[in-house]
């Protein structure tokens, strides 16, 4: 059973397209996040969404834009896709989100390439 | 504020030892570590909590310095399934985000 899923995996795209990446998790969890991973590795937090409300919004352009429909849904949407848009998204979710003893767990992550 | 992580890359032969450290100019509450394979998602290890013990997860174990607020992963008798990258995230008191440090380059070699 995969924990927390994304879909597609890959998506290769021409600038200026529209795009979605969706996100799912079975654990029962109350707390999303997205997060971007550029070439360089770094692991950066764009939002995060408690029981569909939205908690953590980072400095991120007004081109992304998340939505949960519920708390074990959480989609990314993002408009007018730039070059420096391409990177390695990864899904997370947590039991609770403000516990200092929260884990995350990541799903697989999306490659998303701008052309 | 982001985490400094300690050496950037490390490069082992099968058996030897490793120390990655991870260190923050802020109060932290708890330090949590993650291993990440080439092309994988990142995948948790263990937590180290403020006034906590130390953590083990097979030959890897951790500690937490709170006067130095350092996190340490010690990897004892490498693995070569211990490559990866290992990345440290922190939590202040308000643990509301989980703050990433730029990772460490491990490399196993037979």
């Amino acid at each position: 059973d995969t924990a927390v899923s994304q879909t597609p995996k890959y998506l290769v795209t021409q600038m200026g397209n529209d795009k979605s990446i969706k996100c799912e998790q079975n654990l029962g969890h109350d707390t999303m996040y997205w997060y971007k991973q550029d070439s360089k590795k770094f692991l950066k937090i764009m939002f995060s969404y408690n029981n569909k409300e939205l908690i953590i919004n980072e400095t991120v352009p007004n081109r992304f834009s998340p939505k949960s429909p519920d708390k074990a849904h959480l989609n990314l949407h993002i408009n007018s896709l730039e070059l420096g848009d391409s990177a390695v998204y990864f899904c997370a979710s947590s039991q609770y989100g403000t516990s200092a003893t929260d884990t995350q767990y990541f799903g697989p992550g999306t490659r998303l390439t701008v052309l | 504020q982001q985490p400094v992580q300690s050496p950037q890359a490390v490069i082992l032969r099968e058996g030897e030892d490793a120390v990655i450290n991870c260190s923050s100019s802020k109060a932290l509450y708890s330090v949590h570590w993650y291993r990440q394979k080439h092309g994988e998602a990142p995948v948790f290890l263990m937590i180290l909590l403020k006034g906590g013990e130390q953590m083990r997860h097979e030959k890897i174990s951790a500690s937490f310095n709170e006067k130095k607020q350092q996190s340490s992963l010690y990897l004892t008798a490498s693995q070569l399934s211990y490559s990866g990258t290992y990345f440290c995230g922190t939590k202040d008191t308000s643990g509301s985000r989980l703050t990433f440090g730029e990772g460490t380059q491990l490399t196993v070699n037979p």
